[in-house]
């Protein structure tokens, strides 16, 4: 049973650019959540999303990012006109259930590098 | 709102060392508490838990215990092993269980 995927593991993008992260939660999980690291922070709630609904957004920045997680495929986060602000680690987590601490898996993250 | 304050690292320790790594939360209520390690490479793995005052969360050597009146949850292994060498995340997830709030992270380093 993979793990969670994320792709691709490094991402540079100059400014302006668009950026899309992937996140394939684990085989029978449901829930998704993206965080997002900082340098030299905690990783920091975006979003939480059920497949084809937004659960939770009240960690996402109000503009140029926006998320998905459709009936089929991986969930996406999309940056648009990327800010070398947005350089950070970001890391995907699923679950088969809301909450379930016990059964949240997290992927090895997606670097994002704004040049 | 919700925060958790760790310890800053990196933390190096020699093999066999005793290993202490300080967290603090603000929360509201009575939060559940966690402990997560990131080996290099990979992502998070829930390390443990607890779930309310007094309790004490173990895995793999290493105990915290939720301590309700000095809000902490400190992470303590006995003796530490090479294959330690991990960044270890300190976290509480509220009542409304929608999201983990995460300390900053503290890198451990074990020396032979």
């Amino acid at each position: 049973n993979a793990g969670v995927m994320q792709n691709p593991r490094h991402l540079v993008r100059r400014r302006g650019q668009e950026a899309r992260l992937r996140c394939s939660p684990m085989k029978g999980h449901s829930h998704v959540y993206w965080y997002r690291q900082l340098p030299e922070e905690g990783l920091k709630f975006m979003v939480y999303l059920q497949k084809e609904n937004i659960i939770d957004e009240s960690g996402m920045p109000k503009e140029r990012f926006s998320a998905e997680f459709p009936k089929e495929g991986p969930s996406i986060l999309r940056i648009q006109q990327v800010v070398r602000g947005d350089s950070a680690a970001y890391f995907c987590a699923s679950s088969p259930d809301r909450g379930a601490n016990e059964k949240l898996f997290f992927g090895s993250g997606t670097q994002l590098s704004v040049l | 709102g919700n925060s958790v304050t760790q310890m800053e690292g990196p933390v190096t320790l020699s093999e066999e060392a005793f290993l202490t790594i300080n967290c603090t939360y603000t929360a509201t209520g009575y939060p559940s508490l966690f402990w997560y390690v990131q080996y290099p490479g990979e992502g998070l793995q829930l390390l443990l838990k607890a779930t309310k005052a007094d309790d004490k969360g173990s895995n793999k050597g290493f105990e915290a215990t939720y301590r309700k009146e000095t809000t902490s949850f400190h992470l303590e292994k006995g003796s530490v092993q090479v294959s330690d060498s991990a960044v270890y995340f300190c976290a509480l997830r509220d009542n409304a269980g929608n999201m983990l709030t995460f300390g900053g992270g503290t890198r451990l380093m074990v020396k032979p």
